[in-house]
């Protein structure tokens, strides 16, 4: 069975720090994803990537940045943390290409006070 | 550019009751179409997924759905619902020319006794 493992369940970090939220995937999928969730805004993509040091941006990249230094890790990152960042933030992957399903973790739920 | 649309927020059903929750997408050629259940505090999980063929696609824990070209629709149906059912429903459409899903705002899904 696929698993996603996202680094925290729960997140609490002040304005302006620097936030890295971690994502490992055990299936050797070639494209990760991260998403934030909404309430009435549904998943919104972020970044992805479709090979190691390679990435996309998504719908909103703004305020984001990413790393995948090792296919099986993908790192999202908030260079200073603000508080409209405050959100849960899901991680996913899949096996390239063709759109096979995702796979996602359990979600992170970050607050930035 | 693709978008889906899930026009009811939140449903009630009584257990047991039949369900349908709507889906319609748009996209210029035949889509790639997906529905993922959230329960809380979980990441989301595939349902079913539609590429090509058989308009009915069949679906884990008693799922299935319809892709109608004509309404641009790919509705959730079961037939019997069962309290574990209650969570967020969510439907997604692909891009064949990348790896990107665009999702719906979703459907929370309440059962009653």
């Amino acid at each position: 069975d696929v698993k996603v493992t996202q680094s925290s369940r729960y997140l609490v970090k002040r304005t302006g720090e620097k936030v890295f939220l971690e994502c490992v995937q055990d299936m050797d999928h070639e494209n990760m994803f991260w998403y934030r969730q909404d309430p009435g805004l549904g998943l919104r993509l972020i970044y992805f990537s479709y090979d190691v040091k390679m990435k996309e941006k998504g719908d909103i990249p703004e305020g984001y940045s990413v790393s995948r230094e090792k296919k099986e890790r993908f790192s999202l990152i908030l260079e200073s943390a603000s508080t409209n960042q405050t959100s849960m933030y899901l991680c996913a992957s899949n096996a390239g290409p063709f759109n096979q399903p995702q796979h996602f973790g359990d979600g992170t739920r970050l607050s930035i006070l | 550019a693709q978008s889906v649309t899930q026009p009811d927020i939140h449903i009630t059903v009584s257990e047991g009751a039949s369900l349908e929750l709507r889906c319609n997408y748009s996209y210029g050629a035949t889509p790639y179409l997906f529905w993922y259940v959230q329960s809380p505090g979980q990441g989301l999980q595939l349902l079913l997924k539609y590429f090509s063929g058989d308009t009915l696609v069949q679906g884990i824990k008693g799922f299935e759905a319809e892709f109608k070209r004509s309404q641009s629709s790919f509705n959730l149906r079961k037939p019997s619902v069962h309290w574990s059912d209650a969570a967020e429903y969510f439907c997604a459409v692909g891009d064949f020319g990348n790896e990107k899903l665009t999702f719906g705002t979703g459907t929370r899904l309440t059962i009653i006794p």
